[in-house]
């Protein structure tokens, strides 16, 4: 089967910087991708790695790297309007692979 | 406006009955999901498409059956429900199989009781 595990909750002040991590087992990987969702609303797409590295997207960047099957999300200058749930998720060889993990949700105090 | 849409946003339904929940999206994505999503927990598989007239099971199909007959529409239908199929249902495409990014539809919640 597949597998994510990230931490449930996380907390941070305005102007900070926090990271989520994502750590996983699966086969048939083609990369990790993350995804915001706020209180009540639907998952919108963050970023996607199919490579080692960090990809870099505004406030928000991602990291992988296969080898240790892990990812994380790293969010800067962070904002009120960050507050939500992040949720990795593999993208597979086809779309039976998609698997999420069970989110962090982020709270971000003045 | 481009993107998914989802019909009913809400219902409470006798356990029993049947229902159908229904997703179309006009981005012409080949591939297209429904998950559910209980109150705190993440996003579960039910059922996947990887392309029009192709189904596949995710990782919680019980109760549950799709039909992809056309790129557009993808209609998820409780055969008969039960209390524990309460929860929120996302319909989601991509336009590869691959899932790597994904576009979620508003999402119908769904009570059985």
């Amino acid at each position: 089967g597949q597998s994510l595990e990230q931490p449930s909750e996380v907390t941070a002040v305005e102007g900070a910087i926090v990271q989520i991590n994502c750590t996983y087992q699966t086969s048939g990987f083609y990369g990790l991708s993350w995804y915001q969702q706020h209180d009540g609303g639907a998952p919108t797409f963050l970023s996607y790695n199919a490579l080692d590295g960090l990809e870099e997207t505004g406030r928000f960047s991602s990291f992988l790297s296969r080898s240790d099957s892990y990812g994380y999300l790293l969010l800067q200058e962070l904002q009120m309007k960050d507050s939500a749930s992040y949720f990795c998720a593999v993208a597979g060889t086809n779309a039976g692979k998609s698997t999420f993990g069970d989110g962090t949700t982020l709270t971000v105090k003045p | 406006i481009a993107g998914i849409t989802q019909a009913p946003t809400s219902q409470i339904l006798a356990a029993g009955r049947r229902m159908t929940l229904r997703c179309t999206q006009d981005m012409r994505h080949n591939a297209m999901y429904w998950y559910r999503q209980d109150l705190g927990l993440g996003l579960r598989l039910i059922h996947y498409s990887n392309t029009a007239g192709t189904t596949g099971k995710g990782e919680v199909p019980d109760g549950y059956s799709v039909s992809r007959a056309n790129t557009d529409d993808f209609p998820l239908t409780l055969a008969s429900a039960v209390p524990s199929q309460t929860s929120v249902y996302f319909c989601a495409s991509s336009e590869g199989s691959g899932g790597y990014e994904q576009f979620f539809g508003p999402g119908t919640r769904l009570t059985v009781l």
